[in-house]
């Protein structure tokens, strides 16, 4: 596609139920972030895909998220047992990011955000 | 740790006023840096980057930033601001080798007509 796509646009669910949330970045970009936008709280960094693999997970607020990327597109963010403070705006960006120093000439291209409310 | 510092969270303006939105991080080594746009009901877009050579970075839109080494700064300057300028601006830094965009907590700028 042309641009970042994440689905769903939105999702509301019950306090201590799983959701799975999707990102299809930009085709042929092989790094993909996950980061999470709170009111007043800027961007917060989730987790970094280069290719399928995470090398830094770091962001991750707890065992209750994990994310995976397979065939080195799309990718899956999944929150269990979701919890009122899991309220946010989910975004993936992505980027044609190499190895080394190639990487910095490649800003990141944002998708539109998947904004989930747990009730 | 690091970290990026935007001091201004909100910014109310009249159209054609100057505007200046300040950026600081905090990281001793190589750096790029990026300001990013979020209007109304749109994803973020990049506005301007940094990577290096020339201190004074030309964007979209009339923007420019520049990058002050020894301050540890990359504010955010428009001579004059637009309606269409309302937004939500994002500094974001890319230190090196750590594969990690930080970003700052944004500045909501609104601008009257």
């Amino acid at each position: 596609g042309a641009g970042v796509s994440q689905s769903p646009s939105n999702k509301v669910t019950e306090k201590g139920k799983d959701v799975e949330l999707r990102c299809d970045p930009i085709s042929g970009h092989t790094a993909l972030y996950w980061y999470r936008q709170s009111l007043g709280q800027g961007l917060e960094f989730l987790i970094y895909f280069q290719g399928n693999s995470a090398p830094d997970k770091s962001g991750l607020p707890s065992d209750r998220f994990s994310a995976e990327r397979t065939g080195g597109s799309v990718s899956t963010l999944t929150i269990q047992r979701t919890q009122q403070e899991d309220s946010a705006v989910y975004l993936c960006a992505s980027s044609s990011s190499g190895t080394g120093r190639s990487s910095y000439n490649s800003p990141l291209h944002f998708g539109n955000g998947t904004r989930l409310t747990v009730t | 740790a690091q970290s990026v510092s935007q001091h201004n969270h909100h910014v109310i303006l009249s159209e054609a006023a100057s505007l200046e939105l300040g950026c600081n991080y905090s990281y001793g080594g190589t750096v790029n840096l990026f300001w990013y746009v979020q209007y109304p009901g749109q994803h973020l877009q990049l506005l301007l980057k940094y990577f290096s050579g020339d201190p004074l970075v030309k964007g979209i839109k009339g923007f420019e930033a520049e990058f002050i080494k020894s301050k540890f700064s990359f504010n955010l300057r428009k001579p004059s601001v637009q309606w269409s300028d309302t937004a939500e601006y994002f500094c974001a830094v890319y230190p090196s080798g750590t594969y990690k965009y930080i970003f700052g907590t944004g500045t909501r700028l609104k601008v009257l007509a």
